[in-house]
């Protein structure tokens, strides 16, 4: 079993519409939980964390996390073609290392 | 979060020989990682880097294959001994930040083995 699963895609979504990127976990003493953006060529960029169960937001971005459930996911509202990337979640679990998953590729259409 | 550079961006190597990849970050921190990221696939961790200490190399990674070097609280070295054509990949450091919670990344070093 792997220990971050994401699906791989592509998501595609139309420009303006929401995007819902979902990830599980395998670890339950999981901490923290982390989306990067990386787009094609690049380096991840870190663009939420989150700790506590719930929902965190910033800007167009929202984390959910639910413990219970081992689940985390990054809602994307009105998206932009500029938000086509790779997006890997990960997870800090014992010994404060982060696991990422292996991504999901988003496709924003116009 | 800090600025990170990396030296070389991208290399072009023979197998057998040896690369040296430099991590420069513009603030002291605690904490710096090593990762590979192979053609289509996500980040593995290779190793944490503290200074004034032997690197924590993960499961499947060795310190004869992978040395690594921190001098300083703002400097790292990994390199990739005695290449083949499967270390073709991409490597980048990161850093932890302020709230010793969050990474980020350098621009990574792409490697090309023939």
């Amino acid at each position: 079993q792997k220990e971050v699963e994401q699906n791989s895609g592509p998501l595609s979504v139309p420009e303006g519409a929401i995007a819902s990127l979902n990830c599980t976990y395998s670890d339950r003493g999981s901490q923290s939980f982390f989306w990067y953006r990386q787009y094609s060529g690049k380096s991840p960029e870190l663009i939420m964390f989150i700790y506590s169960n719930g929902d965190k937001e910033d800007g167009r971005f929202t984390a959910q996390l639910n413990k219970a459930s081992q689940y985390v996911s990054l809602l994307i509202r009105d998206s932009q073609p500029s938000d086509s990337a790779t997006y890997l979640c990960a997870v800090t679990g014992t010994a404060s290392k982060l696991t990422f998953g292996t991504g999901t590729r988003l496709q924003v259409t116009l | 979060s800090a600025v990170i550079s990396q030296k070389p961006s991208r290399d072009i190597c023979q197998r057998g020989t040896s690369l040296t990849i430099q991590c420069q970050v513009d603030s002291q921190v605690t904490m710096m990682f090593w990762y590979r990221q192979q053609p289509g696939q996500s980040l593995t961790l290779i190793a944490t880097a503290n200074q004034g200490s032997e690197a924590t190399y993960e499961s499947g990674f060795v310190i004869d294959k992978f040395p690594i070097s921190r001098p300083n609280l703002t400097f790292s070295t990994l390199t990739v001994s005695n290449m083949s054509p499967e270390d073709s990949s991409i490597y980048l450091c990161s850093v932890e930040g302020w709230d010793l919670e969050t990474q980020y990344f350098g621009p990574g070093t792409r490697l090309l083995v023939l």
